[in-house]
């Protein structure tokens, strides 16, 4: 199975507050990432956290990690048409693995009017 | 900076045929990687480099040759291309080497028919 598994499709109305989940499998992670793919695009860092973190927050977003259930999340207050995209959540393997990403699938974040 | 440029931004081939997808960096990042994209997967890693004269690796080298001879650019060759090839393709880069906020390329897409 997937070492990082993300729903593949979220949809909220405009101005609700969008929460994209993940899970990875990876106790030893140090840094996970949330990335974000905007159609025909490549993917841009959105943020990310320290394994030795619970939560991190700019702006809009808020990131949450559950170490104990190895559960990452990222809220997005507002949600804006403009954060219509794909989100990736990735973490990093550890140091033997030369520090790969593991990647999620993906979530495409549908917003209604 | 431009950042991380890739060419070209489509490609069609013909199964069998063989051809280079360019990457190009100008942040004096020593890791770079390809990555592949395809629907409803994360990505996956094809090849990497940690600085230049050194390649490794990824999660699905077959079909794929790299070569890191300067710092600036990471060119992989498709040596035999195949429709299981048809793609989407990612370059990134990343100033850290233990670290991913990777930069990312606009992407190639590829059609093997």
């Amino acid at each position: 199975g997937e070492d990082v598994e993300q729903s593949l499709f979220l949809s909220v109305r405009e101005g609700d507050s969008s929460v994209i989940n993940c899970t990875y499998t990876d106790s030893s992670s140090t840094y996970l990432y949330w990335y974000k793919q905007e159609p025909g695009a490549g993917l841009q860092l959105l943020t990310y956290i320290f394994s030795n973190m619970d939560m991190k927050q700019d702006q809009r977003l808020t990131v949450l990690l559950n170490k104990k259930d190895k559960h990452l999340s990222l809220r997005i207050a507002d949600t804006q048409t403009g954060d219509s995209a794909i989100y990736f959540c990735a973490e990093i393997k550890s140091a033997d693995s030369n520090y790969q990403l593991i990647w999620g699938a993906g979530t495409k974040l549908i917003i209604k009017p | 900076n431009a950042g991380v440029t890739q060419t070209p931004k489509f490609q069609v081939l013909k199964t069998g045929q063989s051809m280079t997808l360019q990457c190009a960096q100008d942040m004096n990042h020593e890791y770079m990687s390809w990555y592949r994209q395809d629907p409803g997967m994360g990505l996956r890693l094809i090849h990497y480099s940690v600085g230049a004269g050194i390649t490794d690796q990824g999660e699905v080298p077959n079909g794929y040759n790299v070569s890191r001879s300067t710092t600036e650019d990471f060119p992989l060759r498709l040596l035999s291309a195949a429709p299981s090839q048809t793609s989407v393709y990612f370059c990134a880069s990343s100033y850290s080497r233990a670290t991913r906020d990777l930069n990312f390329g606009p992407g190639t897409r590829l059609t093997v028919t």
